[in-house]
């Protein structure tokens, strides 16, 4: 198994750009979800998705965009990026019926 | 609103001593609590706790919960250069919506 898989690692955006994160998993977990990590802030939730064609909010959705089309893969979308959005992009999935999450390595997003 | 807070935030100690990771929590609908190691990449699982009184303990890291005080401890004895991290704390909401909020993380850094 993979696992849980992201790209890409590291990105650099402008101002007003769009782009799509790429998560992938390969456990068939029902739950997927995203979280930002900013210095001093731990992790913060963006989305989450249940199941395919089901997703839902997070603290901090503003200026993103999920979809959930089948149960591995759970692409986050910025629709115009902006510098408040740099930061390290984390994905995780966990099985419905248990706790432990597993996480993504991550995507290092900085935009000018 | 839920809210999950560690301390310290940092924390720097020599090899060999003992320390001790805090974590307290006001979250509706308590599931578990989980502690997760952050080494400049994905998170890893450490443990998962959810009955109070009950110690989780792997080599020299241990942990413990108080449901009734909303209070969980992360200890490390004999501490390595190898523990230095973010130690993140992150309690699990019941549901199917369940929602994984965490912490702040504690920075431990251990000099030789």
């Amino acid at each position: 198994n993979a696992g849980v898989t992201q790209t890409p690692k590291f990105q650099v955006l402008k101002t007003g750009q769009s782009m799509t994160l790429q998560c992938a998993q390969d456990m068939n977990h029902e739950y997927m979800s995203w979280y930002r990590q900013d210095p001093g802030m731990g992790l913060r939730l963006i989305h989450y998705s249940v199941g395919a064609g089901i997703t839902d909010q997070g603290e901090v959705p503003n200026g993103y965009n999920v979809s959930r089309s089948t149960t591995e893969d759970f692409p986050l979308r910025l629709l115009s990026a902006a510098p408040s959005q740099t930061s390290v992009y984390f994905c995780a999935s966990r099985d419905q019926g248990r706790d432990t999450q597993y996480f993504g390595p991550g995507t290092r997003l900085t935009v000018l | 609103e839920d809210k999950v807070v560690q301390s310290p935030l940092s924390l720097v100690v020599h090899e060999g001593d003992t320390v001790t990771l805090n974590c307290s929590y006001e979250v509706t609908n308590f599931r578990s609590l989980l502690w997760y190691k952050q080494e400049k990449k994905a998170p890893t699982f450490l443990f998962m706790l959810t009955s109070s009184g009950i110690e989780k303990k792997s080599g020299r890291l241990s942990s413990i919960l108080d449901k009734k005080e909303l209070f969980s401890i992360l200890n490390i004895t004999a501490t390595q250069t190898g523990d230095s991290a973010v130690y993140l704390c992150a309690v699990l909401s019941s549901g199917n919506t369940g929602k994984l909020i965490f912490g702040q993380g504690t920075t431990l850094q251990v000099k030789p």
